[in-house]
């Protein structure tokens, strides 16, 4: 079956650093989904990667989905302790096959 | 995107027990889906429940241990049976937004004693 591999497990920076968490899929995905779980929250939708190359920003995060649409990062520029949780990556087969498939997360603490 | 109510948002339950989870959705939506999430780790899919239905279930997950109830589109219960501690976990039920990703409930913390 589909596989989601993400890298690193868990990452603790300091303040002001730049983090970097990796995705990748056994399969070529329709899209790759992130998300991010606050501790004891619940997984938040942050972006969704559709097309082969595409880059996305959302102020210090970017994200971006690689040519042959296997493999994905999320990049946040400057951390700040509000960026502390742990990030998911999901990727779909199948745009009208609606099951995701998590990778097993990248947890950040951030030291200020 | 939708809002999602999930509860109980926890418990402590004794082994042999059942409890049922009840997610219930502020729109109509055709998929349901219910995640298990252990301690520290990923979200595993247990099933997706559609309306009208019988629930669909991923390997490892069987319907005499986790029966589900989709009785119209914006509502759905998910029963842990026969609990043991094994059964100690985050469960959350999400929904699929169009180009929104997906909305998580937030979450029923359940702990096996």
């Amino acid at each position: 079956g589909q596989q989601v591999m993400q890298i690193p497990q868990y990452q603790h920076v300091q303040e002001g650093e730049d983090f970097t968490t990796y995705c990748n899929s056994s399969t070529t995905l329709s899209n790759i989904q992130w998300y991010k779980q606050r501790p004891g929250g619940h997984p938040v939708f942050l972006i969704q990667l559709v097309k082969s190359g595409e880059v996305k920003k959302q102020k210090r995060l970017t994200f971006q989905f690689g040519e042959a649409k296997k493999n994905s990062s999320l990049h946040i520029t400057a951390t700040q302790t509000t960026d502390v949780g742990t990030y998911f990556c999901a990727g779909q087969m199948n745009s009208g096959y609606s099951t995701l498939t998590f990778g097993k997360g990248t947890m950040l603490l951030v030291s200020p | 995107s939708a809002v999602i109510s999930q509860k109980p948002s926890r418990d402590i339950c004794q082994r042999g027990t059942s409890l049922t989870i009840q997610c219930q959705v502020d729109s109509q939506v055709t998929m349901m889906f219910w995640y298990r999430q252990q301690p520290g780790q990923s979200l595993t899919l247990i099933a997706t429940a559609n309306q009208g239905s019988e629930a669909t279930y991923e390997s490892g997950f069987v319907i005499d241990k986790f029966p589900i109830s989709r009785p119209n589109l914006t509502f759905s219960t998910l029963t842990v049976s026969n609990m043991s501690p094994e059964d100690s976990s985050i469960y959350l039920c999400s929904v699929e937004g169009i180009n929104y990703g997906y909305t998580f409930g937030s979450g029923t913390r359940l702990t096996v004693v």
